[in-house]
């Protein structure tokens, strides 16, 4: 099976620490996402990245920042931490055959973030 | 614009009750159509999928067929029970725009 794995289950950080959150997967998957999940809101795009060293923003961007450096490992930082991006953070990965998005993702169990 | 539509929850049933879990969606073209299902604690699990019209897609028990003419991907399932509790997505893939939409999510409470 594959296994995507998520650094931390819960976080907690201060307004403004520069913030990061780490994500491996073992099946050298090409594909790999960020996520935030927010009650009413569903899951939402952060960033993804279809190959090393690329990276293509989501639909909410904004505040963040990603690193590929190595193909099992995907990297998500909040460059200066806001109390508005207290949420639920949701790593996945996908094979590459076909586009990011024609293959199934699989998820990580997710990091609970709460800035202060 | 192209999206997907779930029925709100929370969905609370009895256990054996039979389920269904609505869901429509818009989109231009042909889009592949998923569940994915979230266990308290834990992240999204692809639970099926169909990737053309009248495709049905099974597992666990839960069934869901593209509907073309109504556009629409219902989950079912005959007999439910404690552990099928859960948060439901659907969800549609557009490989043309190369995006994946998902619904906002149906939590579903299974009672004994």
């Amino acid at each position: 099976d594959v296994k995507v794995t998520q650094s931390s289950r819960y976080l907690v950080k201060r307004t403004g620490e520069k913030v990061f959150l780490e994500c491996v997967q073992d099946m050298d998957h090409e594909n790999m996402f960020w996520y935030r999940q927010d009650p009413g809101l569903g899951l939402r795009l952060i960033y993804f990245s279809y190959d090393v060293k690329m990276k293509e923003k989501g639909d909410i961007p904004e505040g963040y920042s990603v690193s590929r450096e190595k193909k099992e490992r995907f990297s998500l930082i909040l460059e200066s931490a806001s109390t508005n991006q207290t949420s639920m953070y949701l790593c996945a990965s996908s094979l590459g055959a076909g586009g990011p998005f024609s293959q199934p993702q699989h998820f990580g169990d997710g990091t609970r973030l709460s800035i202060l | 614009g192209d999206s997907v539509t779930q029925m709100e929850g929370p969905v609370t049933l009895s256990e054996e009750a039979f389920l269904t879990i609505n869901c429509t969606y818009t989109a231009t073209g042909y889009p592949s159509l998923f569940w994915y299902v979230q266990y308290p604690g834990e992240g999204l699990q692809l639970l099926l999928k169909a990737t053309k019209a009248d495709d049905k897609g099974s597992n666990k028990g839960f069934e869901a067929t593209y509907r073309k003419e109504t556009t629409s991907f219902h989950l079912e399932k005959g007999s439910v029970q404690v552990s099928d509790s859960a948060v439901y997505f659907c969800a549609l893939i557009l490989n043309r725009d190369d995006k994946i939409i998902f619904g906002k999510g149906t939590r579903l409470h299974i009672l004994p």
